[in-house]
């Protein structure tokens, strides 16, 4: 298998702009997750879809975050109104659904600059 | 609230000096402890999950262990290539999906 894609694996873009993130999970896993990680907060949870339904987003930080999983094989987290805080390594991972106990496979992640 | 913490935040070893990592969790109803291993510029990548009190799990130099309140990844013998950041992360049971919480991590540098 070839595990989690995700594209672009970088990404510079200037404030105000918009980016689009891309993620294709492993075939077969129910559940996607979008993460962001930085040095002073770490890994934090976004967003996590199962059966392509958003089930909680609360960690979306403002309503310029938004992701969609319009199918089974592919997930979108776009920014709009980039802004230097933004800037953070966007990683994807998807799992199988066994409630609760299930692994997440990440995928290489999106390394996003804000200038 | 979940909270996991890991000790230390950094961790310095010479080629074969053994040390323990150490992640403690304040989980409602933990589903599974799971360990990553994430090198610079990479996700992580998955490496044990434990699910109850006393189990162990082991992988080359590696030994995971989980308690009611923390877990401890055991580091044998260490080589260079060891060095890594180790997260650790703890799922509560849910209905929908499989929910992480993660530690900050440790960064261990394993000196020749």
């Amino acid at each position: 298998d070839a595990g989690v894609i995700q594209s672009p694996r970088h990404e510079v873009t200037e404030m105000g702009q918009e980016v689009t993130l891309r993620c294709k999970p492993i075939s077969g896993h129910n559940s996607l997750f979008w993460y962001r990680q930085t040095m002073m907060r770490g890994l934090e949870l976004l967003i996590y879809f199962n059966n392509n339904v958003p089930i909680d987003d609360s960690g979306m930080p403002e309503d310029r975050f938004s992701a969609k999983m319009p199918n089974a094989s592919f997930s979108t987290l776009k920014i709009q109104r980039t802004q230097q805080e933004d800037s953070a390594v966007y990683l994807c991972a998807s799992s199988p659904q066994r409630g609760g106990r299930d692994t997440q496979y990440f995928g290489p992640g999106t390394r996003l600059t804000v200038l | 609230e979940d909270q996991v913490t890991q000790s230390p935040e950094a961790l310095r070893l010479q080629e074969g000096e053994s040390s323990s990592l150490n992640c403690s969790y304040t989980v409602s109803g933990l589903r599974g402890l799971f360990w990553y291993r994430q090198d610079p510029g990479k996700g992580p990548e998955f490496l044990f999950t434990l699910y109850s009190a006393g189990e162990e799990k082991e992988k080359e130099r590696l030994k995971a262990t989980l308690t009611k309140k923390e877990s401890f990844l055991h580091i044998t013998a260490p080589k260079p290539e060891d060095s890594a950041t180790y997260l650790c992360a703890a799922s509560r049971g849910e209905t929908s999906g499989s929910r992480l919480t993660f530690g900050e991590g440790t960064q261990l540098t394993v000196n020749p």
